[in-house]
């Protein structure tokens, strides 16, 4: 399978613990980005890289989110000190340039 | 105000009808433009791009109205298959997607 991969699919978890997840882009994108989405809402821009840089992260993102793209391959969001409201869709999708994006499954977080 | 804005619908249609979409952006600097289809709990996967002089793909009709700054999507004879929430999405840099336009096709 060569498209984005995202590991876990869903993740249960307490609130106040900090979660990491992972997307392993399409090898040849130089783009990788994260959206979060909501029941009823588009995907919401989180931030995105090109190769290694992260070149802009939302304003309406807090300092409990970071995502960061070792080696322009693959990358990682972590959450610390999760909150209900965190609870959502996390989506990574990747792209050459600014042509069009393949996404991931995503990562179902549930915040109890 | 949002960067991209769509109605959410929904819109329910009968099998074979004509629907239409509209969607709005803010940045007058967006650079390209796509629609993207996003089936029940499923990841977006690209529908078609929209380029300036308009283009069509078999049922599927989008134009760009740079002066106003909208964009739109035609389905003509609409099939069941076509029931999914269509995403209006811009460039400006990095992709912005709109809120969706939930269709649903009813035979």
């Amino acid at each position: 399978d060569t498209g984005v991969s995202q590991d876990p699919r869903h993740k249960i978890t307490k609130r106040g613990q900090n979660v990491t997840f992972r997307c392993d882009p399409i090898s040849e994108h130089n783009r990788l980005y994260w959206y979060r989405q909501t029941l009823g809402q588009g995907p919401e821009f989180l931030t995105y890289f090109q190769n290694e840089a992260q070149l802009e992260k939302s304003r309406l993102l807090s300092d409990r989110f970071s995502a960061e793209r070792p080696k322009g391959s693959f990358s990682t969001l972590e959450i610390q000190r999760t909150e209900q409201g965190d609870s959502a869709m996390y989506l990574c999708a990747s792209g050459q340039g600014q042509e069009k994006l393949f996404f991931g499954s995503g990562t179902q977080l549930s915040v109890l | 105000r949002k960067e991209v804005e769509q109605d959410p619908g929904p819109f329910n249609v009968p099998e074979g009808a004509t629907v239409a979409f509209n969607c709005t952006y803010s940045n007058s600097a967006s650079q390209s433009f796509f629609w993207y289809r996003q089936d029940c709990r499923k990841e977006p996967k690209l529908l078609m791009s929209v380029y300036s002089s308009g283009n069509e793909d078999g049922r599927f009709t989008a134009q760009l109205n740079r002066a106003s700054q909208y964009i739109s999507l035609l389905i003509r004879d609409s099939k069941l298959s076509d029931s999914a929430t269509y995403l209006c999405v811009v460039n400006t840099d990095k992709l912005i997607f709109g809120t969706g336009t939930r269709l649903q096709v009813f035979p």
